[in-house]
């Protein structure tokens, strides 16, 4: 059964760097599936925000590009984002999740349970 | 990209059906299968109920059924039942080869 995990280190200050890390376990993540990240603001909807494939191809949402980095790391079977500049704004529950994408379909079929991210000073 | 267009809320007595669209573009829904449905409980982690615009992973009821035209895909549940209230999230493929969410729609069972 594959299951992921976030961690991070906890609250943020405005203006510093946001970085998180899920493990993969029961699975490889040098499989034939995208790694990626979903965060939702409390009391919101989701919002997509990155995926990356083992060989570190990756794919950005627009509206975070300039700020959004994500990195894999296959001898410890996880991957990693780091978003700079955060504001409140960036206030959420941030999910990593596995996607799989054929030449037919596309979808997240595996979540972590997700982590709050706080930015405040 | 912006996100696909839901309705904030529908409801339903138990036993009936009900229908949430999820209306996109020529770039995302209108261009691809690869819509899929997740139900996200209070607290809890999305989980997908529909994927490839009408396909349901192998644990979720066949009360769930999708659907798809031009640009506006649609989850139908029917035989509502109190266990079903949850926020609904559609996604699509979009031409830039990334992932887009629809805005949610709240489900309240009567």
């Amino acid at each position: 059964q594959v299951q992921l995990q976030e961690s991070g280190p906890g609250p943020v200050k405005p203006s510093d760097t946001l970085s998180l890390t899920c493990g993969v376990s029961g699975h490889s993540i040098s499989s034939n599936n995208w790694w990626g990240w979903i965060r939702q603001p409390p009391g919101k909807g989701l919002e997509w925000i990155a995926y990356i494939y083992y060989t570190g191809s990756t794919f950005y949402n627009p509206s975070l590009k300039s700020r959004v980095t994500m990195s894999v790391d296959t001898s410890r079977n996880q991957f990693s984002l780091k978003l700079t500049s955060v504001t409140a704004v960036d206030t959420a529950v941030y999910y990593c999740s596995r996607t799989h994408c054929s030449s037919s379909s596309c979808y997240i079929d595996y979540w972590g349970q997700g982590t709050l991210v706080t930015v405040s000073s | 990209q912006s996100a696909l267009t839901q309705p904030p809320s529908v409801s339903g007595s138990s036993g009936q059906s009900v229908t949430i669209s999820c209306t996109g573009t020529s770039s995302d829904v209108g261009s691809y299968n690869r819509v899929s449905w997740y139900q996200q409980p209070p607290g809890t982690a999305p989980k997908l109920m529909i994927y490839e615009v009408s396909n349901r992973p192998s644990g979720v009821p066949d009360r769930f059924s999708g659907s798809k035209s031009g640009n506006t895909a649609s989850l139908t549940i029917s035989g509502l039942q109190a266990e079903d209230e949850a926020d609904y999230y559609c996604s699509s493929y979009t031409d830039s080869s990334t992932l887009v969410f629809g805005g949610g729609t709240k489900l309240t069972v009567l």
